[in-house]
């Protein structure tokens, strides 16, 4: 089965800047996740979705993050205005079930904010 | 809160020597167990869970971790580890009621040839 696939891999803005990614799971997979992966710490959930709804989004900083998910398909992050401290991999995942199944990973979209 | 404990940031071992990465958490009610592991310059994926039975959990590649409920434990072992066992070790823990799932911070495997 393809995979999770994220664009772009690799995204250079400086800080105040906005910036996207774009995330597109696993076929016929209804759960939907963005992680936030700061250099030497272990991927932080932003927002996890149920389909197109959100299921959670407490730690999403939604003063400058926002998200959505079409269709209950692909998905969009976006960062606006981009700080320092946004400086990350993000990573997008999917899963068939909410609680029993494991997450499959895309690459990941790797943030350097200048 | 609920949190994750990894206590090796960076583990260095020689081919043939025997591997044991530790995992405690920090939720005491019925919990979904996860390893995850990420290879140099792949995406992470799935080493092996535990959701319920047997408390010691066989996964891909000789891995195996043992979940002790009176410890908060789940940690990952390998009897004889090898080069391309070269990779990050992510415990990850999602409480039974609930859907999030929470990551460590990770431990650095570097296998000496």
């Amino acid at each position: 089965e393809a995979g999770v696939a994220q664009s772009p891999r690799y995204k250079i803005i400086e800080k105040r800047q906005s910036v996207a990614f774009w995330c597109n799971p696993i076929s016929g997979h209804a759960t939907l996740y963005w992680y936030q992966q700061i250099l030497g710490q272990g991927p932080k959930l932003l927002i996890q979705f149920q389909n197109n709804g959100v299921v959670d989004d407490s730690q999403l900083p939604k003063d400058r993050f926002s998200a959505e998910r079409l269709k209950g398909v692909d998905s969009t992050l976006k960062i606006q205005p981009a700080k320092l401290e946004d400086s990350a991999v993000y990573l997008c995942a999917s899963s068939l079930d909410r609680r029993v199944s494991p997450l499959h990973f895309g690459n990941g979209t790797r943030l350097t904010v200048t | 809160a609920q949190s994750v404990s990894q206590h090796n940031h960076h583990v260095i071992l020689s081919e043939a020597a025997s591997l044991e990465l530790g995992c405690n958490y920090s939720y005491g009610g019925t919990v979904n167990l996860f390893w995850y592991v990420q290879y140099p310059g792949q995406h992470l994926q799935l080493l092996l869970k535990y959701f319920s039975g047997d408390p010691l959990v066989k996964g891909i590649k000789g891995f195996e971790a043992e979940f002790i409920k009176s410890k908060f434990s789940f940690n990952l072992r390998k009897p004889s580890v090898q080069w391309s066992d070269t990779a990050e070790y992510f415990c990850a823990v999602n409480e039974g009621r609930d859907d999030k799932i929470i990551f460590g911070k990770g431990t650095r495997l570097h296998i000496l040839p």
